[in-house]
């Protein structure tokens, strides 16, 4: 069992580019959740996702992210148009249902905008 | 909007010694709290999930408690080791998992 596989590791970007995150959840979890780690912060929510919707987004910034868990393949966090600010370590767990269970967290994609 | 505080912001402590840190909560509009433990370069690590006042949970040396009424849950290491040096995470699932900022464990051998 591979666990939440995440890619890339490290991604540097320069200001107004796209950057696109990739989360494979971990065998049997249909629920994916996605997490920024701003330098010197916690982990804060950004979305949680199950197949094909958006559950909630109430932490995602208004203008140019998106996130998305099509039917087949993995879940993607897009950022259209970088700035410095986005610049953080972006993480994604993923669970088998939501109560009882403890999250799976993937090693993180570290965002570098330069 | 669920707030979680957790203290002490960091804690050094020697090989052997046990220790304990705290999560509190104004609020018990929740439905689990969750433990967490992060080692530097590793992802976060489910420890416990409890969602009933007066729980308690147990893991090897780690044990936690959980008190709804009063508004804090307790993490305890027992005889602590090098190897538990980590950020032990404390986070409220209500229709999302709300993190605390955390407490830094350093353990000197």
């Amino acid at each position: 069992n591979a666990g939440v596989m995440q890619n890339p590791r490290h991604l540097v970007r320069r200001r107004g580019q796209e950057a696109r995150l990739r989360c494979s959840p971990m065998k049997g979890h249909s629920h994916v959740y996605w997490y920024r780690q701003l330098p010197e912060e916690g982990l804060k929510f950004m979305v949680y996702l199950q197949k094909e919707n958006i559950i909630d987004e109430s932490g995602m910034p208004k203008e140019r992210f998106s996130a998305e868990f099509p039917k087949e393949g993995p879940s993607i966090l897009r950022i259209q148009q970088v700035v410095r600010g986005d610049s953080a370590a972006y993480f994604c767990a993923s669970s088998p249902q939501t109560l009882n269970y403890g999250y799976t967290f993937g090693s993180g994609t570290r965002l570098t905008v330069v | 909007i669920l707030n979680v505080e957790q203290s002490p912001q960091s804690l050094h402590v020697q090989e052997g010694d046990s220790t304990n840190f705290t999560c509190s909560f104004p609020s018990s509009n929740f439905y689990a709290l969750h433990w967490y433990r992060w080692e530097t370069a590793k992802s976060p690590e489910a420890l416990f999930v409890m969602t009933l006042n007066g729980d308690e949970k147990k893991k090897g040396r780690i044990s936690a408690t959980l008190n709804t009424k009063e508004g804090y849950s307790y993490l305890y290491i027992k005889g602590s080791q090098p190897e538990d040096s980590a950020t032990y995470l404390c986070a409220l699932y209500g229709n999302k998992l709300v993190f605390g900022a955390g407490t830094i464990l350093r353990v000197k051998s």
